[in-house]
């Protein structure tokens, strides 16, 4: 099974619908992450948490909101959907214990989401 | 604030074929430099680093070497495979700046290597 795990891993759905990314990990990290992946844009970061209560906006916050349940699980949502929000997300977490510029992020395996 | 610019894509080489992809970087003291890659359909995954000036990060035949004077990071590979096909993400992070904690990335270039 994998560590960083996403659902739903594809999802087609409406203008003005709410949307909710899941994202569960068993590496134990206490960092987690949202990306956005849009071709020619690379990865931009939606929102990260270093903890279950620290919730940090990224660059691209707006239209989205996050919810850390547990040290496992960071959820990504989209009050109402936009088609310009049309993307592939990732969720990643990382390790504080190995370093400040440690830097390394283990991913999920990404979902798609399309608002028409 | 921190950025990171990648050479355009997408590249097309042929098999053995000796591969270069260029990164700059711009960022307060002293980052550290990644490069990802992203096989199709999979989530990214850390391919090498250098957390220093001078360092040179590699793996699987890949090579990057830290340029401060110059602000790069270039990814190079001697003999490319048709398996090593994917999107290369370069990327820093920087306990000084703007990236303190997580990544900021490159827009990322699409390699295809042909039999």
């Amino acid at each position: 099974d994998a560590d960083v795990t996403q659902t739903p891993r594809n999802r087609i759905t409406k203008t003005g619908k709410r949307i909710m990314l899941e994202c569960s990990q068993t590496k134990g990290h206490d960092r987690m992450y949202w990306y956005r992946q849009d071709p020619g844009l690379g990865l931009r970061l939606i929102y990260y948490s270093f903890d279950v209560k620290d919730i940090n906006k990224g660059e691209i916050s707006d239209g989205y909101s996050v919810s850390r349940q547990a040290q496992a699980k960071f959820s990504l949502s989209l009050e109402s959907a936009i088609p310009n929000q049309t993307a592939l997300y990732f969720c990643a977490t990382s390790d504080p214990a190995s370093g400040l510029n440690s830097g390394e992020l283990f991913f999920g395996e990404g979902s798609r989401l399309t608002v028409l | 604030g921190d950025s990171v610019t990648q050479m355009e894509g997408p590249v097309t080489l042929s098999e053995e074929a000796f591969l270069t992809i260029n990164c700059t970087y711009t960022a307060t003291g002293y980052p550290s430099l990644f490069w990802y890659v992203q096989y199709p359909g999979e989530g990214l995954q850390l391919l090498l680093k250098a957390t220093k000036a001078d360092d040179k990060g590699s793996n699987k035949g890949f090579e990057a070497t830290y340029r401060k004077e110059t602000t790069s990071f270039h990814l190079e590979k001697g003999s490319v495979q048709v398996s090593d096909s994917a999107v290369y993400f370069c990327a820093l992070t920087n306990a000084g700046g703007t990236s303190y904690g997580k990544l900021t990335f490159g827009q990322g270039t699409i390699l295809t290597v042909h039999p």
